[in-house]
């Protein structure tokens, strides 16, 4: 079973409109989560990055939140537009490894329509 | 500076050719990563360098030999290799290894194993 489990697995909205996408993990303790935005075909890019001690991180329209208690974390996106279609994917610091090894989430495909 | 390169984007072999992955950056990072990511899948961690020494060997068959000539540059040496691992080969870097530093990734090279 994968210890970080994303909801929803792909979502379409219109463009304007704002989404949140969820994250739950079993990883515990942890270093930090972050959330990385995925083009098909190309490399992840990062888009937050929060300790466990930290509840919000914004970047630009994006606003991730964390709740260590009952290991959840959010990703809001403000305004969608066409550029934000793309895979979201929460991941987790393997905390045997330092940040060597990231505990990768299913990810959630995320389609902007006009 | 905050690129992580990789050559070529594409590479397509066959079953008895050899060939390489070539990764690079210039950001003064010691930690450098190979993954592989099959599609509409989260990446899987293959091996990782810190300080150019091998650090992580996830049981990755020796059909991929990873090298590490400086603190620079990552090659990943590609033999025998069978039509399942065709797939998305995507290398990443970060300040070190042993603390919760961003991971940058590369575009990816798509490889296709005929």
């Amino acid at each position: 079973k994968n210890q970080v489990e994303q909801s929803p697995q792909s979502l379409i909205i219109l463009e304007g409109k704002n989404c949140t996408l969820q994250c739950n993990y079993t990883v515990s303790p942890f270093s930090n989560l972050r959330w990385y935005k995925q083009d098909t075909g190309r490399g992840p890019v990062s888009l937050t990055i929060m300790t466990f001690s930290e509840n919000t991180k914004s970047n630009g329209r994006y606003t991730a939140t964390l709740d260590a208690d009952t290991k959840q974390s959010s990703l809001h996106i403000t305004a969608s537009q066409l550029s934000d279609s793309a895979s979201y994917i929460c991941v987790v610091t393997d905390p045997n490894f330092g940040n060597e090894k990231l505990t990768f989430g299913t990810g959630t495909r995320l389609t902007i329509i006009p | 500076d905050t690129e992580v390169t990789q050559t070529p984007k594409h590479l397509v072999m066959g079953m008895t050719n050899k060939k390489s992955l070539k990764c690079e950056q210039h950001m003064g990072h010691r930690a450098m990563y190979w993954y592989k990511q099959k599609a509409k899948k989260p990446p899987e961690l293959m091996f990782v360098y810190s300080y150019e020494k091998l650090s992580i060997n996830e049981s990755v068959p020796s059909r991929f030999s990873p090298e590490c000539p400086n603190s620079s540059l990552l090659n990943l040496h590609l033999h025998a290799l069978q039509p399942e691992d065709s797939a998305l080969y995507l290398c990443a870097s970060s300040l070190s290894a042993g603390a919760p530093y961003e991971q940058y990734f590369g575009p990816g090279t798509r490889l296709t194993v005929t």
